[in-house]
């Protein structure tokens, strides 16, 4: 199984909206409404921030929203903030009754 | 609270054998499958494989089946993944992880192990 396909980096000033896409295929995010999203800062374990491709966890703040429209999901940011700045990844579950990560997004706040 | 806590940071040699742990408490050990998650130094996050506590059964990614082994004793509440011969391209952090209730997608997470692999 390939990882899902991501946008290497993608930066924004503080308060822009940004969107990071996460492509798949017909074996996982397009036939799957188990895809997330994860923040991840150096050295600490992954954040989940959107489960089910448009569930936030409790405590994760409305500011991120996730979407899907065939095989490709998105995550949106709003209101950019400093510690936003993380890597991102994305993830789906396939019809192999696997898992599978997307290629990482590094998001810089300028 | 739930919490998944991890065995410490290990260093060994290119062809040893090593057994790292994922204690899990605060919830029903039992009702939730425990992910594995490799992230090698500077690169993403790779899922391994799943165990499922309550049966042991297993399924793992193609790219580590035959690779490590995944196991659990539901006893202590703790899942494991082992190797039985290190390459240094093991040299990676470890992460277990657990899924959202009714979900696949992983919340809560383990603090990760730095496993290091030297000739």
């Amino acid at each position: 199984q390939s990882a899902l396909t991501q946008p290497a980096s993608v930066s924004g000033s503080p308060g822009q909206s940004i969107t990071i896409s996460c492509t798949g295929s017909s074996s996982d995010v397009g036939v799957y409404n188990y895809v997330a999203w994860y923040q991840h800062h150096p050295d600490k374990a992954p954040k989940l921030m959107i489960y089910d491709v448009s569930k936030r966890p409790s405590g994760v703040s409305n500011r991120f929203s996730g979407s899907k429209s065939g095989n490709t999901a998105s995550l949106s940011i709003s209101g950019l903030q400093a510690e936003d700045e993380a890597d991102y990844y994305c993830s789906s579950y396939t019809s192999s009754g696997t898992y599978v990560f997307g290629t990482g997004t590094k998001v810089t706040v300028l | 609270e739930v919490q998944l806590v991890q065995s410490g940071a290990e260093v060994k040699k290119t062809g040893e054998s090593l057994k790292i742990s994922c204690k899990g408490s605060g919830y029903k050990f039992t009702s939730y499958w425990i992910s594995w998650v490799r992230q090698m130094p500077g690169k993403g996050l790779e899922w391994m494989g799943t165990i499922d506590p309550s049966d042991s059964y297993t399924k793992y990614s193609p790219s580590f089946q035959g690779h490590v082994t995944i196991s659990v004793d539901k006893s202590i509440t703790t899942a494991y993944l082992q190797w039985s011969s290190l390459k240094a391209s093991d040299t990676a952090i470890y992460y277990c992880a657990r899924p959202y209730s009714g979900s696949y997608d992983l919340e809560y997470w383990g603090q990760g192990i730095l496993v290091t692999v030297s000739s």
